[in-house]
């Protein structure tokens, strides 16, 4: 089976612009979580779909920031206006339904933002 | 809240010797263990998961952990280190139950490097 997708894998962009990165999840995967790690820090949770709802967003970091899933299936994350600090590797994983917490996520090869 | 530390940022070891990467965790409720990889250029690997049973928990690559509950650790081991074995290794906690589930949360990551 095809694992997680993210894209591009390599973004630069200058501060102020709009970047949108992309994960797509394996088939049939309801779960789909964003994490993000900052150069010399731990990688932090940002968010967590089910299907197409948000379940739990606490880790978005503010309102520049935009998830979507549209028909539960793909997720694309905007950064819209882009700041230095945003600069990081974003990583998508994927699950499948497990509300005991006993399960595998797939995590995607990230794609790394750097903001100029 | 939950947290994980990783001692040691940086670990080197020489080909043939064994391998100890230190993970300590704080969990309000029993916690679900992880260890995971990243070789370069490569997305997040599960090397192993610890979730209920026995607490000592092989996983691939020879690699296995033991999950000490009174000392709130789940310290990573390989008896003889490869070449191969360099890479990061990010050791992280479920949040298992209520609307979190699935998120994690890991710690600052160990590089390891292996030297002929």
């Amino acid at each position: 089976e095809a694992g997680v997708t993210q894209f591009p894998s390599h973004s630069v962009i200058e501060k102020g612009q709009t970047v949108t990165l992309r994960c797509d999840p394996i088939s049939g995967h309801d779960n789909l979580y964003w994490y993000r790690r900052v150069m010399g820090k731990e990688i932090k949770f940002l968010l967590h779909f089910v299907k197409e709802s948000k379940q739990d967003e606490s880790g978005m970091p503010n309102n520049r920031f935009l998830a979507e899933r549209t028909g539960g299936t793909y997720s694309t994350l905007k950064v819209q206006p882009a700041e230095l600090e945003d600069s990081g590797v974003y990583f998508c994983a994927s699950s499948q339904i497990a509300r005991d917490g006993n399960y595998g996520y797939t995590f995607g090869s990230g794609t790394r933002l750097t903001v100029v | 809240a939950q947290s994980v530390t990783q001692l040691g940022s940086h670990v080197s070891v020489s080909e043939g010797a064994l391998v100890l990467l230190r993970c300590n965790y704080s969990s309000s409720v029993p916690p679900y263990l992880f260890w995971y990889v990243q070789y370069p250029n490569q997305g997040l690997q599960l090397l192993l998961k610890y979730t209920t049973g026995a607490t000592l928990v092989k996983g691939i690559n020879g690699f296995e952990a033991e999950f000490k509950k009174s000392e709130t650790s789940f310290h990573l081991t390989k008896p003889s280190a490869h070449m191969s074995d360099a890479a990061e290794y990010f050791c992280a906690v479920n949040h298992a139950g209520g609307t979190s589930y699935g998120k994690l949360t890991f710690g600052q990551g160990t590089i390891l490097t292996v030297h002929p």
